[in-house]
């Protein structure tokens, strides 16, 4: 099946600071990438829709400007959080779509 | 607001027996239902899907069936097997995979 690559696994950062996350389709191109984000015992919620060329849509209550979306290629799209926070903390996983929808192995933050 | 509930945080079933792991929604829109499997520090990965035209998908020891009047559907899984023990997310869409919804998942555990 496809594959979907996603960079760094885990992150640790202090607050304040800025962390990037990849999110590469290696075997395939991705016009549509998505960014959820998952707490604890939770459920994974949509975070934005990145499209490439375009600006990423967002989910109602999803900061802009705290996460930046940037889909400049057809196999990459990276998340940006600025000035990260405690309240952060979380998983995020990428997905991007072929003929389903492709995962990656997620990243988990820990701002300090 | 969760419009994709799984009631269960977890099942523990014997090996060889039958898992069957569920899940309600409440948008009536939805028409695209979705399982995902999760192993920990891993991406989920799709394992069955099913559309509101049909009320029973099957692919091997997988079978999802969905109750349109109740809006429920349910994964079984038969003969269990320990290498399926993992995190089970069901995700339903309307419109094929554009903004899946998650439910908080159910840890299904199979012991020998």
């Amino acid at each position: 099946g496809a594959v979907v690559s996603q960079h760094p696994s885990w992150v640790i950062c202090k607050s304040g600071t800025s962390v990037k996350i990849e999110c590469r389709s290696l075997d395939f191109q991705a016009t549509t990438m998505f960014w959820y984000r998952q707490f604890p015992k939770q459920s994974l919620m949509l975070m934005a829709t990145s499209n490439e060329g375009s600006k990423a849509t967002y989910e109602q209550g999803v900061e802009k400007d705290k996460f930046l979306i940037n889909h400049a290629s057809l196999t990459l799209s990276t998340l940006t959080v600025t000035s990260a926070h405690p309240e952060d903390s979380s998983f995020y996983i990428c997905s991007a779509r072929a003929e389903k929808l492709f995962f990656g192995s997620g990243t988990q933050l820990s701002v300090l | 607001d969760q419009q994709v509930k799984q009631n269960s945080p977890s099942l523990s079933v014997q090996e060889g027996r039958i898992s069957i792991l569920n899940c309600d929604y409440t948008n009536s829109m939805f028409d695209y239902f979705l399982w995902y499997k999760k192993y920990p520090a891993e991406g989920p990965t799709f394992l069955i899907s099913i559309s509101s035209i049909k009320d029973k998908n099957e692919d091997g020891r997988f079978t999802v069936f969905l109750n349109k009047s109740a809006k429920h559907l349910s994964l079984h899984i038969v003969p269990s097997q320990p290498g399926d023990s993992a995190v089970y997310f069901c995700a339903a869409s309307s419109g094929g995979y554009n903004k899946l919804i998650f439910g908080a998942g159910t840890r299904l555990a199979v012991h020998p």
